[in-house]
């Protein structure tokens, strides 16, 4: 888990409230990632950056909203309209987004943020 | 959209035996990469292979491509108590060289 952090670690919510899991790192990675798991799956991306200012809904975007204003930074709104929210959400840097024949690079990731819709 | 498929689903052996997870995918890759879990916990980087590679090592860990077969298997051996955990694979399709698709896992325990 070393250099990405995220907060909360258990996160509480009641329906119709609109909710921000923060995820920093101190790698200096410029690529971002935000993936959610659902018990006995794998995991399913939901946003991603390539660099600061920038990024890119991935498979599971609804529902979730992102910023990337700092290289460091990468925090995830799960709203309302996302109808089922109760998952275990991981965030996730690289180096780099990847390259051309080479493909990305191995992913460092945080500890995850588990979130529960009362 | 969930290209790599694992088996077994979960698996269930003895200290000091080897383990082996076998992962199938579907489109042409750059590269494929094994990452561990533990219960509750994030995901750690085990290994990658590229696609013009075959096997890789290290340390207790063997991981095998065959882009013929679109397969790949993690043998773990002699394995320990603390191995037991999830094992994922993760394609790296070539049509998008940045992102990684996730297998659903396999379920290791290794029982003392």
């Amino acid at each position: 888990d070393g250099g990405i952090t995220q907060s909360p670690k258990y996160l509480f919510r009641k329906e119709g409230q609109n909710v921000t899991l923060s995820c920093e790192q101190n790698l200096n990675h410029d690529a971002m990632y935000w993936y959610r798991q659902d018990p006995g799956q794998g995991l399913r991306l939901i946003y991603y950056s390539q660099i600061v200012n920038d990024f890119q809904k991935g498979d599971i975007a609804e529902g979730y909203s992102v910023s990337r204003e700092k290289k460091e930074s990468f925090p995830l709104t799960v709203t309302s309209a996302q109808k089922n929210p109760t998952a275990f959400y991981l965030c996730a840097s690289s180096p780099i987004f990847g390259q051309p024949g080479q493909g990305a690079h191995e992913q460092f990731f945080g500890p995850g943020t588990r979130l529960t819709v009362l | 959209s969930q290209q790599g498929e694992e088996d077994p689903q979960a698996l269930s052996i003895q200290e000091g035996e080897n383990a082996t997870m076998n992962c199938s995918y579907k489109t042409s890759i750059n590269n494929l990469q094994w990452y561990r879990q533990n219960s509750g916990r994030g995901l750690v980087h085990l290994i990658l292979i590229r696609s013009n590679e075959r096997e890789k090592h290290s340390g207790r860990l063997r991981v095998t491509l065959d882009t013929s077969k679109k397969s790949s298997s993690l043998l773990i051996t002699a394995s320990r108590a603390a191995d037991t955990a999830s094992y994922f694979c993760a394609t790296v399709p070539r049509s998008n060289t940045g992102k990684l698709i996730f297998g659903q896992g396999t379920t290791l325990q290794v029982k003392p």
